[in-house]
């Protein structure tokens, strides 16, 4: 079985300021994609950014970048110059060869203006 | 582009009743999934199907039933709905389980419908 733990349910964050959302998870697949969802008040679930378990660089979007620690388990979002927009639920996920997406318990990110 | 479409969107039901969320996809995908959001504890999945005519149970099955016929649609029905089960109902669609040829893994949401038991 594979886990994914979020530790944080909630952050704030200043407007233009960085912001770091912790994920950690547990599988015994060597091959496997994490994935950063942002969900905002409409509810639709929003792909932030992915990365693939077998590449050793760190997947960057624009303002989102991600932390990847494989030996360390570790899958942190790093989102750079917050916007009001960045408010939202965020998700991490783990999907391994199966296709089965496991999901972390969120973190709610609250940007200040 | 439609993508993944659910109905209904919102849904009250008493205890004891039955009723069906429709799931369509015009992706193609081979995959699709039920998961459902309750607060704290993130998307669980309820069902998966890895193509027509296929199911399988997820993480938490139990009062949930599934339907496939067509590739393009995922059928949930609640039997006899129970107040345990309020709570937000996503559907998703993916490519498949082979990873490359343009499959990333990712999964494509609906948004969602909410139902509330009473």
């Amino acid at each position: 079985a594979q886990t994914v733990t979020q530790s944080q349910p909630e952050m704030s964050v200043q407007e233009a300021e960085t912001v770091t959302l912790s994920c950690t998870y547990d599988t015994s697949e060597s091959d496997y994609y994490l994935f950063w969802y942002k969900q905002p008040p409409s509810r639709q679930m929003i792909l932030v950014i992915r990365q693939e378990a077998y590449k050793q660089q760190n997947a960057t979007e624009n303002r989102f970048s991600v932390n990847f620690q494989k030996a360390a388990k570790s899958f942190s979002l790093k989102i750079s110059d917050s916007q009001l927009g960045d408010a939202a639920m965020y998700f991490c996920a783990l999907n391994n060869a199966g296709n089965m997406l496991t999901f972390g318990g969120g973190t709610r990110l609250m940007v200040k203006p | 582009n439609a993508g993944v479409t659910q109905t209904p969107k919102f849904r009250v039901l008493k205890t004891g009743q039955s009723m069906t969320l429709l799931c369509a996809q015009d992706m193609n995908h081979e995959y699709m999934y039920w998961y459902r959001q309750d607060p704290g504890m993130g998307l669980r999945l309820i069902h998966y199907s890895v193509g027509e005519g296929t199911t399988a149970k997820g993480e938490v099955p139990d009062g949930y039933n599934v339907s496939r016929l067509k590739k393009q649609n995922f059928l949930l029905g609640l039997e006899s709905a129970a107040p345990s089960q309020t709570s937000v109902y996503f559907c998703a669609s993916s490519y498949g389980n082979v990873i490359g040829r343009g499959n990333t893994g990712e999964l494509f949401f609906g948004e969602g419908s909410r139902l509330t038991v009473l």
